[in-house]
């Protein structure tokens, strides 16, 4: 049974920083591309990142690029998005979510809030 | 970038009645499209990918058609259940993904 499940959020304050974890078991993780999704209280989902299943191509939101890095160690089974130079405006749910072009799993989501 | 534009934002069906959802891509995407449904205090789940291809034990009221710029989501006969947020998402610039802004489906 495919498990995905996101830690590391919390509340931050504006300009720091913030690595979250995605831990997936029950698939061969090395095999599938991955990405992260956030959601914004009330609002809809947003694409953040997307690494390939080898970690060789990524890419990145316009909102977030150059401060968010993506990235995946297939011999721990783990996916993740380090934040850099955090924004009020990144608070969000954050999903990490498995999938070669659709997203067929999602995890339950690790929460960032970004206040002072 | 591809934009995605989903229409109605929100959709008021009575339950057993049809709901059409409509999303609109500013450039062609081919048949590289899926749809998820989303609840309250949950992920979103994949409902259609390929633009018409359900996705497993997703059951046959829902379907997907379109392809190029514009697709639509139907659900034939909504039960309870189905209330709920949809979202269309573009695959075609793997691995850079974009989502409509959701259509909310509603009791009426």
């Amino acid at each position: 049974q495919v498990h995905l499940v996101e830690s590391g959020g919390g509340v931050v304050q504006p300009g720091r920083s913030l690595r979250l974890s995605c831990a997936a078991s029950g698939f061969t993780f090395s095999h599938y591309a991955m990405h992260w999704v956030r959601q914004a209280p009330g609002k809809g989902l947003e694409w953040v990142a997307g690494v390939s299943f080898d970690g060789s191509k990524k890419s990145f939101a316009d909102s977030v690029r150059g401060r968010f890095t993506i990235s995946r160690d297939n011999s721990k089974n783990t996916l993740f998005l380090q934040m850099n130079t955090l924004r009020g405006d990144d608070t969000a749910l954050y999903y990490c979510a498995r999938g070669q072009q659709w997203l067929d799993f999602w995890g339950q989501g690790a929460l960032v809030t970004v206040s002072s | 970038e591809i934009v995605m534009t989903q229409s109605p934002a929100t959709l008021s069906v009575s339950p057993g009645e049809r709901a059409t959802l409509s999303c609109r891509a500013s450039q062609s995407v081919s048949s590289n499209l899926a749809w998820y449904q989303q609840k309250p205090g949950q992920p979103p789940r994949v409902l259609i990918y390929g633009a018409s291809t359900r996705a497993t034990d997703i059951p046959a009221r829902f379907s997907g058609s379109g392809s190029g710029t514009e697709f639509t989501l139907t659900i034939s006969s909504l039960q309870s259940e189905d209330f709920a947020v949809y979202y269309c998402q573009q695959y075609k610039n793997w691995p850079l993904l974009t989502f409509g802004g959701g259509t909310k489906v509603e009791i009426k």
